[in-house]
């Protein structure tokens, strides 16, 4: 089935601690995101890429970092800078910046 | 970051009962999407809009995208249990010279059986 892939579903991260999130998708679609989702509150945009070896912050950038060295592929660390990093974050992909975007599934990071 | 404003942020109805929500901007867009998100999934798309006044419908859904481009409205009609979830719009247009996609904050819906 095509589609997008994140992996893992639940995530724990000590402090001061780097994590990295996976999301793969298999679509063959040129621009990638990703989003961070608060309790009771819309999505907001971390990165995105709308080709591969390129990416751009988005709104709330600071304390994360991607790449983006495979078409199907776009990671997110979650570093130790990233004060209040407890989160469901979204991936997402679309065919190119103007077409809808799909999302994965969604990783939900805590901290221990 | 900008955000949409989506009204209602919740709502609690009948089995039955048709549902509207709305969401406006102060920004026009040239693209709007409405999402269904269940609990520990992501959004799912349910509708896009692509031309300013398109009316579209998915089944029993049906989407607006308003004339002055800033805003839109999705209606349920005949609702069901599992329409249960939150409903995000999502606008998509030009912002600070990026194309951008803006999410509203979600209604909820809880359906009574």
């Amino acid at each position: 089935d095509g589609g997008i892939t994140q992996s893992p579903k639940y995530l724990f991260r000590k402090e001061g601690q780097n994590v990295t999130l996976s999301c793969e998708q298999n679509l063959n679609h040129d621009a990638m995101y990703w989003y961070r989702q608060d309790p009771g509150q819309g999505l907001r945009l971390i990165y995105y890429s709308q080709i591969v070896n390129d990416f751009q912050k988005g709104d709330i950038a600071e304390g994360y970092s991607v790449s983006r060295e495979k078409k199907e592929s776009f990671p997110l660390t979650v570093t130790s800078a990233q004060k209040n990093p407890t989160a469901f974050y979204l991936c997402a992909s679309s065919m190119g910046s103007l077409q809808p975007q799909h999302f994965g599934d969604g990783t939900r990071l805590s901290i221990l | 970051g900008q955000q949409l404003n989506q009204s209602p942020q919740s709502m609690f109805i009948q089995e039955g009962e048709d549902v509207s929500m709305n969401c406006t901007s102060s920004s026009i867009f040239n693209t709007w999407l409405w999402y269904k998100q269940e609990p520990g999934e992501g959004p799912v798309l349910l509708i896009a809009l692509y031309k300013a006044g398109e009316l579209t419908s998915n089944g029993r859904l049906t989407a607006q995208f308003g004339i002055t481009r800033k805003d839109s409205f999705l209606n349920i009609s005949a609702s069901i249990p599992s329409d249960v979830g939150i409903y995000f719009c999502a606008g998509q247009g030009t912002i600070q010279g990026a194309q951008k996609l803006v999410f509203g904050q979600g209604t909820r819906l809880t359906i009574n059986p």
